[in-house]
């Protein structure tokens, strides 16, 4: 098993679609992260887990809906997306917050396109 | 306002010669540098960090300088061979207030190395 596994790799939804994607990290580390990449803008950060809580939400719109049951494990809830929000999804991984020198451990990221 | 900048989307360079990307940040309580490599259909792979305390570390042949008093530091590659044709993305880690330990991320340099 790689690092950090993300699914589904491609993703094509309606804006009044219900989806999920998924992160697991087998590297027993016990930070996780979303970011988000659009076409021509730095890698967003979306929000961070430490232990399972939430310890950031960079002001993510409601329409997107984290979820850390374990430390192995996140999911991002997706509904009611827009257009704009059409980007590539990467999951990452550290141990601790910010990892031992800021060294994230990424997944490969899922495409995401809302038509 | 772009904390981590790249200016230079692209960058070609010969095989054999060296290939130096840039990145400048404007917030001088980072206190971690790294770079990371990404390749098409692949997430982010970790490549260099740097102490905002050192201003060079070397790994074979990538070593990253650090010029706290421009800020600015520089990734040099020598020598470039094809394989290093990537996307190359300079990150600072934030080490204040709430966001203790998050990944700041720049646009990204895509290098190509020409055989």
């Amino acid at each position: 098993e790689t690092g950090v596994t993300q699914t589904p790799r491609h993703l094509v939804m309606g804006m009044t679609n219900k989806k999920s994607l998924k992160c697991e990290q087998h590297l027993g580390h016990n930070a996780m992260y979303w970011y988000k990449q659009s076409a021509k803008k730095p890698l967003e950060l979306m929000f961070v887990y430490n232990f399972k809580e939430q310890t950031e939400n960079n002001s993510v719109p409601s329409r997107f809906s984290p979820e850390c049951p374990n430390s192995s494990h996140l999911f991002l809830h997706l509904h009611t997306l827009q257009p704009e929000d059409s980007a590539l999804y990467l999951c990452a991984s550290s141990q601790g917050a910010g990892g031992y020198s800021g060294e994230l451990f990424f997944g490969e990221g899922s495409r995401l396109t809302v038509l | 306002d772009q904390q981590v900048k790249q200016n230079s989307p692209s960058l070609s360079v010969q095989e054999g010669r060296i290939s130096i990307l840039n990145c400048d940040y404007t917030n001088s309580m980072f206190d971690y540098f790294l770079w990371y490599k990404k390749y098409p259909a692949e997430g982010p792979t970790f490549l260099i960090s740097i102490s905002s305390i050192k201003d060079k570390n070397e790994d074979g042949r990538f070593t990253v300088f650090l010029n706290k008093s421009a800020k600015h530091l520089s990734l040099h590659i020598v020598p470039s061979q094809p394989g290093d044709s990537a996307v190359y993305f300079c990150a600072a880690r934030t080490n204040y207030g709430g966001s203790q330990g998050n990944l700041i991320f720049g646009k990204g340099t895509k290098l190509s190395v020409k055989p």
